[in-house]
């Protein structure tokens, strides 16, 4: 089955910094990579998603990159704010559309 | 449009109980999801529908979880006996004919 890692866990950057959480998958039938933002006490919510015919895709200060040779993707963030501050996780979507999620890095946003 | 709904949204139990919860999907979304997730871990897939049918349940320990969804629609998931290790954020999640998964806002699960 499909495995999923990220890293890191743990992430502090000041404020107006960058941000950048890494994950590598191992099914090679893997085709769509979410990113989640996740809030204390509160749902999983969708950030961004790329598939994987494209390499880069962006929103505003959120960026994903894919490498589907390396069998990695990574989350940038730029101009981090305090509300930034909160567990992400990434997730790739492998065979039989199951999801498979990262262990999540929680971001601290130093003001 | 609606989003995902599930109750109850917390439940204390001591071990040895049993406990269902309930999912209602966003109208017309044929795949539904069951995650476990313990606090400071990711969401962990438990059982994948799709309509009434299951796709995966590779990692619901089938000797005290059951999950259903009868008529493709709502669903429930059960656990009987709770040990303390169940103790975790159930989330329930469906999707339509796109990618992208809706959550529903979790049932918190206390074993004591």
């Amino acid at each position: 089955g499909e495995n999923v890692e990220q890293h890191p866990s743990t992430l502090s950057v000041q404020e107006g910094d960058s941000a950048v959480i890494k994950c590598t998958y191992s099914d090679s039938a893997s085709n769509y990579f979410p990113w989640y933002k996740q809030e204390l006490g509160k749902r999983p919510q969708l950030i961004i998603d790329i598939r994987s015919n494209v390499g880069e895709k962006k929103d505003q200060r959120i960026a994903v990159t894919l490498n589907k040779t390396a069998k990695h993707f990574s989350l940038h963030i730029t101009e981090t704010q305090p509300e930034d501050s909160a567990v992400y996780f990434c997730a790739a979507l492998g065979g039989y559309q199951k999801v498979t999620f990262g262990t999540g890095t929680k971001l601290q946003v130093i003001p | 449009e609606a989003g995902v709904a599930q109750s109850p949204r917390y439940k204390i139990i001591e071990k040895r109980q049993s406990v269902a919860f309930w999912c209602n999907p966003i109208s017309g979304h044929a795949t539904l999801y069951w995650y476990q997730q313990i606090l400071g871990q990711g969401p962990k897939l438990l059982i994948q529908f799709q309509n009434n049918g299951v796709v995966d349940d590779s990692q619901l320990p089938k000797d005290r979880f059951s999950a259903e969804r009868l008529k493709g629609v709502d669903s429930t998931l059960k656990i009987q006996p709770a040990k303390l290790e169940d103790s975790a954020v159930y989330l329930c999640a469906s999707r339509g004919f796109t990618y992208e998964q809706y959550f529903g806002p979790g049932t918190r699960l206390t074993v004591t």
